[in-house]
């Protein structure tokens, strides 16, 4: 299987930060790499798949980049509604596996 | 987008088999290119892919689940299906079904855009 790590587990942001998430895959998976959002008591929702594509009625302020191994989540300007938490996946080969997770929260 | 909403027992007993459907509305459980899954999330191993199948084609599941798991469509109801037998405390999860992101005539099997609410399965005596 496919094992994937995120760093940091959690980080305190203020809206209007800039904030940088990291996600690294235990193999060379390409482009195969998609971030969710999840927040408490709800799914979670695509917000880029194929490392770098926003899913349609994303804002903008969302970005992702890497291929290979490493891969980059950032949020340009963090807004109130995004603390959450995110998870990369990698959709390269079954079994599908998911990264533990970021929790963003307010400083 | 489609519509997933999960449903089945809240509580199951050691050693017996969880069952859970999810009904599907606003599209076919048929459609070319869509891949059903189901996910599920605990606290001790986060979000963990089960397995998926689509309409023609057969299921996969994850190994971890060591070959308890089966995956199953109802054309006549538009719904899937998940059986996991023999369970234990550690299947205690949020359960979610799911569907695979599709656009312009291209399906993607492993990005998951389409979720259902979840249901909370606790595995007890």
């Amino acid at each position: 299987d496919i094992q994937m790590t995120q760093s940091p587990s959690s980080l305190s942001a203020s809206v209007g930060d800039r904030v940088t998430i990291a996600c690294r895959a235990s193999q060379s998976i390409s482009s195969y790499l998609n971030w969710y959002q999840q927040k408490p008591g709800k799914a979670p929702k695509l917000l880029i798949y194929a490392a770098s594509t926003l899913q349609s009625g994303v804002p903008s302020r969302f970005s992702g980049s890497g291929s290979g191994t490493d891969f980059t989540l950032t949020i340009s300007s963090l807004q109130p509604e995004d603390f959450a938490t995110y998870y990369c996946q990698q959709s390269h080969s079954i079994p599908f596996t998911f990264g533990p997770g970021t929790k963003v929260d307010i400083k | 987008q489609v519509q997933l909403q999960e449903s089945g027992p809240g509580l199951v007993t050691p050693s017996q088999t969880l069952s859970l459907t999810c009904i599907v509305s606003g599209g076919s459980i048929t459609s070319d290119g869509s891949y059903w899954s189901w996910i599920r999330q605990s606290p001790g191993k986060g979000l963990e892919w089960i397995g998926h199948t689509y309409y023609g084609g057969s299921a996969y599941d994850n190994p971890s689940l060591q070959s308890r798991v089966s995956i199953s469509l109802d054309t006549s109801k538009n719904l899937l299906s998940l059986n996991l037998r023999s369970v234990t405390a550690a299947d205690t999860a949020i359960y979610y079904c799911a569907k695979n992101y599709c656009t312009g005539g291209s399906c993607y099997s492993g990005d998951f855009d389409s979720w259902g609410p979840g249901t909370l399965v606790t595995v007890s005596s």
